[in-house]
């Protein structure tokens, strides 16, 4: 069965400085993992995906991750982080639509300045 | 870019009355799908629905809600007799395929809040 922890429910960063959420997942096959970004009262905008190509993706807004199989982890980076980022991320790892779609309980990222 | 809209943003309804909420998926999807955010919850898979039928729901999604595409643009989650603990965010979205790797779009909810 599969299932995603993100390890830390809130991160606290000053601008500027890097941002590292982290999430470990657990799933049967070789799964797609994505990374959602909430902000106050918006939908879900998509981060980033992976799926099976390049383990370093790329996302909007300077955002990354690593899929690293050998630890079971998908961790969201950025170099440099701003006011803008605060919101709450979730990571999703995902074999399929629906059922197969499995949230993370989600990190409120804070961004001081 | 094309996205998923979602109305009511906000809806108060009263204990044992019926709300619909209502979904326009990204207009070439093929697969919809409703989660639920209860307040400080993970998102839960409720339904997923393809060619005009559901095709996976959970246990949360019990009698007293059904889906429909009425139109070919609208989705729609009905609740028939809500309840308190249907109080939540709602949260529609739409692919492609249903396939692996499909990335799920996802609009920006409508907030229930059941009295």
């Amino acid at each position: 069965a599969q299932s995603v922890t993100q390890l830390d429910s809130h991160v606290s960063v000053s601008e500027g400085t890097p941002v590292l959420l982290r999430c470990n997942y657990s799933s049967s096959y070789s799964p797609s993992l994505f990374w959602y970004v909430q902000h106050p009262n918006k939908g879900l905008q998509l981060l980033l995906k992976y799926t099976s190509a390049a383990t370093l993706v790329k996302g909007i807004n300077g955002f990354e991750a690593e899929f690293k199989k050998s630890e079971t982890s998908f961790h969201l980076t950025k170099p440099s982080a701003h006011m803008s980022d605060a919101a709450e991320y979730f990571c999703v790892v995902s074999e399929g639509g629906g059922f197969k779609t499995i949230f993370g309980a989600g990190t409120r990222l804070f961004v001081k300045a | 870019e094309p996205e998923v809209t979602q109305t009511p943003s906000h809806q108060v309804t009263q204990m044992g009355q019926e709300v619909i909420l209502r979904c326009v998926p990204i207009s070439n999807h093929l697969y919809f799908y409703w989660y639920r955010q209860i307040l400080g919850q993970k998102v839960e898979f409720l339904v997923s629905f393809y060619n005009n039928e559901i095709s996976e729901k959970s246990e949360i999604f019990d009698d007293q809600f059904s889906v429909e595409r009425p139109d070919g643009s609208n989705f729609t989650l009905k609740i028939r007799s809500t309840k308190l603990e249907d109080s939540a965010m709602y949260f529609c979205a739409s692919s492609e395929g249903g396939a692996f790797g499909e990335t799920q779009y996802f609009g920006p909810g409508t907030r229930l809040l059941v009295l």
